[in-house]
């Protein structure tokens, strides 16, 4: 069964900063792996998608790497900014075979606040 | 292109109730995904559909129950509703499902008294 994790469960951080965020799997059969955020009561907005066969990608301040086979993916954000502040997900599709189409395994989460 | 969208946003309900939420997929999605987000459990896959048939389902118990039209929209049901039922009841779409970026709409906030 996969599991994913998010390390910190909490970031607050100047504004400014560059920081990273990570995300773990413990199945490195993985399709894709997906960032969303969301902000208080919302719902999910997506970042960046990554397929298994990528290292990275880049979109604006964001960008993800991906390593499949240690189970790890990071996010990290450049020159953070008050706006900035929301809850991240990283989200994980299942590899080729079985059936678990469209379904994906969340991790819980880092919430990140950046003060101005 | 207009977004995904999910209605009603607010529900309230008593516990035994049923009810009925509506998700419409970006236009010319085909799969519908549909989550529960609570904030002891995080987010939750409840089931997916497409083309009207569903591919796959979470570990939920069978009142909760779905449904997808020839035009795409989906709709979830939850029968005989409990005070755990309470969350925030997300759906997703995505072109076919399975490798591709999936779009979240933003959730109707169900309250179960």
């Amino acid at each position: 069964k996969q599991e994913v994790t998010q390390i910190p469960a909490a970031l607050s951080v100047p504004e400014g900063e560059n920081l990273v965020l990570n995300c773990s799997f413990t199945d490195s059969a993985i399709y894709n792996l997906q960032w969303f955020r969301q902000d208080p009561g919302k719902g999910l907005t997506s970042l960046l998608l990554i397929q298994s066969s990528q290292r990275e990608q880049t979109s604006g301040r964001l960008n993800a790497s991906l390593d499949k086979s240690s189970g790890r993916s990071t996010l990290y954000i450049a020159a953070s900014q008050p706006g900035d502040s929301a809850t991240y997900l990283c989200a994980v599709s299942p590899g080729a075979g079985g059936t678990s189409y469209g379904k994906l395994t969340f991790g819980q989460g880092t919430i990140l606040t950046v003060h101005p | 292109k207009a977004g995904v969208t999910q209605t009603p946003r607010y529900l309230i309900k008593t516990r035994g109730q049923q009810v009925t939420l509506s998700c419409s997929p970006i236009s010319g999605h085909r799969s519908v995904s549909w989550y529960q987000q609570t904030p002891g459990q995080g987010l939750q896959f409840l089931f997916e559909y497409f083309s009207e048939t569903q591919r796959n389902k979470g570990n939920f118990p069978g009142r909760f129950s779905g449904r997808q039209f020839s035009n795409s929209r989906s709709e979830m049901n939850v029968s005989t509703l409990e005070l755990g039922d309470s969350a925030l009841y997300l759906c997703a779409s995505s072109l076919l499902g399975r490798g591709n970026e999936q779009f979240f709409g933003p959730g109707t906030r169900l309250t179960v008294l």
